[in-house]
C-alpha cells in the first residue's frame, strides 16, 4: 500500500497570510503514460464530507478560488492557500488514486492565528 | 450534477451486519469510466477506503484487506444504486460511512453525505 504523511499536523495562520501543507508518499504516483501525478487535495470542513479542491496534483477543481494552489511530483506534493480567509478553516488531506488501495494522508488542520 | 444519496440504520449490534445504500442521481453505476466507493472514517483511522465496484465489460470488484473477509459492494443497475454490506461488526467498525464516485482522472470527485454508524449493543 501507498503510505500518504502529511505535515505539519495543524498550523495556524493570520487571515490574509499564507499557509502551506505538504504531503509526501511512500513511492511515485505518477504516472508515465500520461505524465500526471495520481494526487488529489480534499478540504474537510465540520460535519461534512471532504470536498476535492485539487486533482492531478495541481488542477484546481471548477468553483474552487484561485488561492489554493498544488505542486509537486513523483513522492513530494504542497498544498498552499495563499491567503488565508475565515471560510478556510478545515482539514485537509491528500490522496493518491494511483492505486488501490486508495489512501489518504492522516490530515493538517488549518485555523485561525 | 452528480448526487449520492445514502441510507440505512445508524445502530448496529455487534457480530451483525452493517448494510447501507447509496442512491446516484447524475450518473449511471454501470458507466465504465467511473467507479463506486466505500469510504470510512473514524477518529482512530482517519479516511479509510473500504473497497469499490466498477463495469468494463463485467463488474470488478477491489476491496481492502482489513474488510476483505466480511465486505461485499453490490451494484444495482435496475434502481441506479450500490450497497456494502459489512459482516460480523465490532465497535471498532464505528465510523462515519460515505459513498463515493471516484473517476481516473480526477480521484473521489462526489460524496455522499455520510452516515455515522455506531457498533453497540
Amino acid at each position: 500500500d501507498i503510505v500518504m504523511t502529511q505535515s505539519p499536523d495543524s498550523l495556524a495562520v493570520s487571515l490574509g497570510e499564507k499557509a502551506t501543507i505538504n504531503c509526501k508518499s511512500s513511492q511515485s504516483v505518477l504516472y508515465s503514460s500520461n505524465n500526471e501525478n495520481f494526487l488529489a487535495w480534499y478540504q474537510q470542513k465540520a460535519g461534512q464530507p471532504p470536498k476535492l479542491l485539487i486533482y492531478w496534483a495541481s488542477t484546481r477543481e471548477s468553483g474552487v478560488p484561485d488561492r489554493f494552489t498544488g505542486s509537486g511530483s513523483g513522492t513530494d506534493f504542497t498544498l498552499t492557500i495563499s491567503s488565508l480567509q475565515a471560510e478556510d478553516v478545515a482539514i485537509y488531506y491528500c490522496q493518491q488514486y494511483y492505486s488501490v488501495p486508495r489512501t489518504f494522508g492522516q490530515g493538517t488542520k488549518v485555523e485561525i492565528k | 450534477q452528480v448526487q449520492l444519496l445514502q441510507s440505512g440504520p445508524g445502530l448496529v449490534k455487534p457480530s451483525q451486519t452493517l448494510s447501507l445504500t447509496c442512491a446516484i442521481s447524475g450518473d449511471s453505476v454501470s458507466r465504465s469510466s467511473a467507479a463506486w466507493n466505500w469510504i470510512r472514517q473514524s477518529p482512530s483511522r482517519g479516511l479509510e477506503w473500504l473497497g469499490r465496484t466498477y463495469y468494463g465489460s463485467q463488474w470488478y470488484y477491489d476491496y481492502a484487506e482489513s474488510v476483505k473477509s466480511r465486505i461485499t459492494i453490490k451494484p444495482d443497475t435496475a434502481k441506479n444504486q450500490f450497497s456494502l454490506q459489512l459482516t460480523s461488526v465490532t465497535p471498532e467498525d464505528t465510523a462515519v460511512y460515505y459513498c463515493v464516485r471516484d473517476s481516473p482522472r480526477k480521484g473521489s470527485d462526489f460524496w455522499g453525505q455520510g452516515t455515522l454508524v455506531t457498533v453497540s449493543s
